[in-house]
C-alpha cells in the first residue's frame, strides 16, 4: 500500500499568516507523530497521537502550534501567526500501535515563511 | 533529558574502505537506539535498531552501555551508501518519541 503521504510538499507563506499541513498515515496505523526539522538539525518531536487523542504534545514550541486527528487517521498540523523562525521541514510518521515498532516517515512539507 | 550526539557533520571515505559513523547518547534509563538513513530525494527510513541485532546492507551497530555509544559500522563502503545518517533514541516508554542527532552526511568517493 501507499506510504505516509504529506501535503503540500512545499508551502510558502507570509509572516503572520495561518497554515495547515496535512498528513495521511499508513492505513491501520494508530500512532502518528509530527516532527520538525530545521536546517542542519535532526528531526525534533512535536506531538504524538494514539488514535484520535493527542497523547503527548510536549514538543509543541508554543500555543501558535496545534494539531488534530479527529477520526484517528488523517492529521492536520496548524500554525497560527507564522514567524520566519517557523521555516523548516515538517515530518509526519506513523506506526502500528504503541511501543518501539518501526516508524514510517512521510516526505515532509517544506514550510518557508517570508 | 535525553540527548544524541553525532560528532561528525560530514564523513568522506573511499569506496571499499571501512566506515564508522559515531553516535553517543545521554539517557538515564534503558534506551532503545536506532539508525535512520535518508538517501537523496527519499524519505527518512529505518536502517537498523539495536534490539534486533541484525546486519542491514552490510551495516552493524553495537550498543555499548558503558561508553553510551551506538556507532554504525560497515567494513567496505559502497557508492550507494552515500546518504544522510541519523542516530536516534527512544525512551522505551510513554510516547516512544524519537530523539535524533544532527546527522552525519556520508560521502563515498568512487
Amino acid at each position: 500500500g501507499a506510504g505516509v503521504s504529506q501535503t503540500p510538499s512545499n508551502k510558502v507563506t507570509e509572516k503572520g499568516k495561518y497554515v495547515e499541513l496535512r498528513c495521511d498515515p499508513i492505513s491501520g496505523h494508530t500512532a502518528l507523530y509530527w516532527y520538525r526539522q530545521s536546517l542542519g538539525q535532526g528531526p525534533e518531536f512535536l506531538i504524538y497521537f494514539q488514535g484520535t487523542g493527542a497523547a503527548d504534545d510536549s514538543g509543541l514550541p508554543n500555543d501558535r502550534f496545534f494539531a488534530v486527528r479527529p477520526e484517528g487517521s488523517v492529521s492536520t498540523l496548524k500554525i497560527q501567526r507564522t514567524e520566519r523562525g517557523d521555516s523548516a521541514v515538517y515530518l509526519c510518521a506513523s506506526k502500528i500501535g504503541g511501543g518501539n515498532t518501526e516508524a514510517f516517515f512521510g516526505q515532509g512539507t517544506r514550510l518557508t515563511v517570508v | 533529558a535525553q540527548r544524541v550526539t553525532q560528532p561528525e557533520k560530514l564523513l568522506s571515505v573511499f569506496k571499499g574502505a571501512p566506515v564508522e559513523l559515531k553516535c553517543n547518547y545521554s539517557y538515564s534509563g534503558s534506551p532503545e537506539l536506532f539508525w535512520y538513513v535518508q538517501y537523496s530525494r527519499q524519505r527518512l527510513q529505518l536502517l537498523l535498531r539495536h534490539i534486533s541485532r541484525e546486519s542491514i546492507k552490510g551495516f552493524t551497530a553495537d550498543l555499548n552501555k558503558g561508553e553510551t555509544s551506538f556507532h554504525l559500522k560497515k567494513p567496505f563502503a559502497q557508492e550507494e551508501d552515500s546518504a544522510m545518517y541519523y542516530c536516534a533514541l527512544s525512551s522505551g516508554a510513554g510516547s516512544y518519541q524519537l530523539t535524533f542527532g544532527k546527522g552525519t552526511k556520508l560521502s563515498v568517493i568512487p
